[in-house]
């Protein structure tokens, strides 16, 4: 059971350029999500999802977009990186958004550096 | 609005003694309170939950953390802390209105041998 798995772990990027950062979990989850880890900030949501087909934004949606089209897969896409963006990304998911007593599972994040 | 504090960035103890992790909390309605455990280079893992019941929840590696409503805290707690448990430590919160949980910036405990 791999869990939540996200790819790369590493990558860096120049302003302007654009990226996709993946998740993937096997574990049937409905509720998915992205935070950024930034020192001193703790973990602030960028974007979620309840189910396939549904995403909403969370506190910092700007510069990322999002797609659920499968129940496994939640894409993070930045479309025009900027040395704000730096920061480690981690997927979570989580089996029910109507069980608010279940703890998210997250993946081991991703590293993105914006020159 | 949900909203959760971690009031020391840095938690120091010597291995042996008990320690703990402060966290307060703000919602309108019931909270849901967790922890949970990051090590270097890794993501989070979940440690306990508090949904209802009693007071004193315990979770994994020894760990326990206690409810206060009056004072809105769930500060976690160890009777004897492992130099192993270095790492940074996160208090969560969801108020049964939101979908979403809502993260601290996070303690460092550092266990000296």
């Amino acid at each position: 059971n791999a869990g939540v798995t996200q790819t790369p772990k590493f990558q860096v990027l120049k302003t302007g350029q654009s990226m996709t950062l993946q998740c993937a979990q096997d574990m049937n989850h409905e509720y998915m999500s992205w935070y950024r880890q930034d020192p001193g900030m703790g973990l602030r949501l960028i974007h979620y999802s309840v189910g396939a087909g549904i995403t909403d934004q969370g506190e910092v949606p700007n510069g990322y977009n999002v797609s659920r089209s499968t129940t496994e897969d939640f894409p993070l896409r930045l479309l025009s990186a900027a040395p704000s963006q730096t920061s480690v990304y981690f997927c979570a998911s989580s089996p029910d958004t109507r069980s608010y007593n279940s703890p998210l599972h997250f993946g081991n994040g991703t590293r993105l550096t914006v020159t | 609005a949900q909203s959760v504090a971690q009031p020391e960035d840095q938690v120091n103890v010597a291995e042996g003694n008990p320690l703990t992790v402060k966290c307060t909390y703000s919602v309108s309605g019931n909270p849901y309170l967790f922890w949970y455990v990051q090590y270097p280079n890794r993501g989070l893992q979940f440690l306990l939950k508090y949904i209802t019941g009693d007071n004193l929840v315990k979770g994994s590696y020894g760990f326990e953390a206690e409810f206060n409503k009056s004072q809105t805290s769930f500060h976690l707690k160890k009777p004897s802390a492992l130099v192993s448990d270095s790492a940074l430590y996160f208090c969560a919160v969801r108020d049964k209105g939101y979908s979403t949980l809502t993260f601290g910036k996070g303690t460092m405990l550092l266990v000296s041998p």
